[in-house]
């Protein structure tokens, strides 16, 4: 079955730092490219950042770009997400999705992971 | 606020067609293709339609998007209780170098 399992959320304070992990299975990872998509408490979707399928190029939104690093480990079907300097609006429902290129569909996404930045 | 404008709410009885606007620009939908989101809270996004109008396998044919200059918008026909969703649209920016998503449209079946 493919599958995308994220973890890694929970309660961080203002200023601090959180690491989330994208475990996937079913499909040949190496062969994807991969996003960070969230959601803010009674928000939509926005879109984070993207990765390309072996690890070299990166895109980040505006909100997150100098704070925010993502990353794979292509041996261990795994995506990263590095969060520092973390603010309230940070808090959200984080997501990790699959991608077909820079710009083609996100067609395999996992349930979230919560992230609450509040002291 | 979002890039691309959705309506927030659409609504329609069972049976009915009811149709989910995104207006974009130049730099997203006039010139990268549009993909369209079903989202339930609490789980994960599902993905209803790509390149503009194709629908991935297992998604009912009741399920249809269309693309015209810098607008796009999403059909679904048979509404059925099970409908009951947020729906987004989305689109690759070339003058962001990201993706932008609508703000969602939150449909409802009377």
């Amino acid at each position: 079955e493919v599958q995308l399992v994220e973890s890694g959320g929970g309660l961080v304070q203002p200023g601090g730092s959180l690491r989330l992990s994208c475990a996937a299975s079913g499909f040949t990872y190496s062969g994807y490219w991969m996003h960070w998509v969230r959601q803010a408490p009674g928000k939509g979707l926005v879109w984070v950042s993207l990765i390309n399928s072996d690890g070299s190029s990166t895109t980040y939104a505006d909100s997150v770009k100098g704070r925010f690093t993502i990353s794979r480990d292509n041996a261990k079907n795994t995506l990263y997400l590095q969060m520092s300097s973390l603010r309230a609006e940070d808090t959200a429902v984080y997501y990790c999705a699959r991608g077909r290129g820079r710009g083609g569909a996100l067609d395999i996404w996992g349930q979230g992971t919560m992230v609450t930045v509040s002291s | 606020q979002s890039i691309l404008t959705q309506p927030p709410s659409a609504s329609g009885t069972p049976g009915q067609r009811v149709t989910i606007s995104c207006s974009g620009s130049s730099s997203n939908i006039g010139s990268n293709i549009v993909n369209w989101f079903q989202h339930l809270p609490g789980t994960a996004p599902k993905l209803l339609i790509y390149s503009n109008s194709q629908r991935p396998s297992g998604v009912p044919d009741r399920f249809s998007g269309s693309k015209s200059g810098t607008s796009a918008s999403l059909a679904i026909s048979g509404l059925q209780s099970e409908d009951e969703a947020d729906y987004y649209c989305a689109a690759w920016d070339d003058s962001l170098n990201g993706w932008v998503f609508g703000g969602g449209t939150k449909l409802t079946v009377l």
